[in-house]
């Protein structure tokens, strides 16, 4: 699992509140992703981070921003939640060897 | 633009090989094929991938057809545990954004008892 956490696992929000979701890992990779996952959907890439401070955007980042001021954390933060973010969110970072990925638990959010 | 189509589910039972088939037949030359997997409510978990030469790990085995197009996921011996949605992707192997993985729908497998 390359040492991935997130958190909270689940939570339940308002709209309207602001809500942050945090990845972790203990491997010091560079790269860092945030995906939602939706029926439907399929897995979305949000932003992604390339290093310390570096971060760019994925096809569905409006209504998110993330920040990463050391290399374990990566953050994951929506700033007035709305009912069309209730989503499953995954944490994912890129292995050394083969650019392949490893996902975290996910965090399962709810915004009512 | 889905760059990889996969039939929608298959079943095997439980201590047979399970072959997974998927096609890519717009594969540049630069991408590889990578193939996860993701249990109910789990995270999806990286299985193997290969360019263009067969390959094989502790999970699995990648059969690729020479002309790139097709490729085969082979579980040796399917236990229940292996039930789960089996996505097939092409992606360059540099990382970014460029290599972000876009799952399609994959293909449900279920193996019984």
């Amino acid at each position: 699992d390359a040492g991935i956490t997130q958190s909270p696992r689940h939570k339940v929000t308002e709209t309207g509140t602001p809500v942050t979701l945090r990845c972790h890992q203990t491997e010091n990779h560079r790269y860092m992703y945030w995906y939602r996952q939706d029926p439907g959907h399929g897995l979305r890439l949000i932003h992604y981070s390339y290093g310390v401070k570096d971060t760019d955007k994925g096809e569905v980042s409006d209504g998110y921003s993330v920040s990463r001021s050391k290399t374990e954390d990566f953050l994951l933060t929506l700033e007035s939640a709305t009912s069309s973010q209730t989503s499953v969110y995954f944490c994912a970072i890129t292995g050394r060897e083969f650019n392949e990925q490893y996902f975290g638990p996910g965090t399962r959010l709810t915004v009512t | 633009d889905a760059k990889t189509t996969q039939p929608p589910s298959m079943d095997c039972a439980e201590g047979r090989a399970a072959n997974l088939p998927c096609n890519h037949s717009t594969i540049s030359g630069n991408e590889y094929v990578y193939w996860y997997r993701q249990i109910h409510s789990q995270g999806p978990q990286y299985i193997i991938h290969g360019l263009k030469n067969n390959e094989t790990n502790e999970m699995a085995s990648l059969i690729i057809t020479e002309d790139r197009k097709s490729s085969t996921l082979i579980l040796p011996h399917a236990t229940l545990r292996d039930t789960a949605v089996y996505y097939c992707i092409v992606r360059p192997q540099a990382p970014g954004a460029n290599s972000k993985l876009t799952f399609g729908k994959g293909i449900t497998l279920s193996v019984r008892p």
